[in-house]
């Protein structure tokens, strides 16, 4: 596709409930990122792919949070046992490549009831 | 504390007027990006700086790189309502993961 797609758009999940997020990054590109922004906030930094290997995933808040990227395409943020502290935008990225231009997704606004 | 301190976070003014924001940190950076985001949109980069004391200019929009190339400023001459959104600026650091700041809220009102 022309640019990342991000599905779903929005998000209302009962407190306790698991819920996936997916993120189609644009065609070739290797890098794939997940970031949360919490509302009025700057995004942060959850996990980073390159191809299939997640090379870092320093920035998960809980075991509750888990990626992957099998194919080294298509990438799925899974949350279990939402809390409300969840609540927020989830971003995603691609980039070709160190030091390459990474281009964002429109997110998904996320609110745990 | 965050790593990149931006102020001011919230910025209202009038159409046609100047505006500075600014990007702080104690740390010393390789590069500084900019970025817009509008609302139900993802950040999208406005401008990377990579040299101590650069000034890049896009449009109305001026980006410089403090020389110690630990801070970073933005100027925006005769603000337009289209230009109304949430301003961060992020470093990127050798895995390529950007760390961003708080951002500063800009509402440019016609």
């Amino acid at each position: 596709g022309a640019g990342v797609s991000q599905s779903p758009r929005y998000k209302v999940a009962k407190r306790g409930q698991d819920v996936a997020l997916r993120c189609d990054p644009i065609s070739g590109h290797v890098s794939l990122f997940w970031y949360q922004q919490a509302l009025g906030q700057g995004p942060e930094f959850l996990t980073y792919f390159q191809n299939e290997a997640q090379l870092d995933k320093s920035g998960l808040p809980s075991d509750r949070f888990f990626a992957e990227r099998p194919e080294g395409s298509v990438s799925t943020l899974k949350i279990q046992r939402t809390q409300q502290e969840d609540s927020a935008v989830y971003l995603c990225a691609s980039s070709g490549g160190l030091g390459t231009e990474a281009f964002f997704g429109q997110g998904t606004r996320l609110t745990v009831v | 504390t965050q790593l990149l301190e931006q102020s001011p976070q919230f910025l209202s003014i009038q159409e046609g007027e100047n505006l500075t924001v600014y990007c702080n940190s104690s740390s010393v950076f390789s590069s500084l990006q900019w970025y817009r985001q509008e609302p139900g949109e993802g950040p999208v980069l406005l401008v990377t700086v990579v040299t101590g004391g650069e000034v890049k200019k896009l449009k109305r929009l001026t980006f410089q790189f403090g020389d110690a190339r630990k801070d970073s400023s933005l100027h925006i001459t005769a603000a337009q309502p289209g230009d109304t959104g949430l301003y961060l600026c992020a470093a990127l650091n050798a895995g390529n993961m950007l760390t961003f700041g708080g951002g500063t809220r800009l509402m440019v009102k016609p």
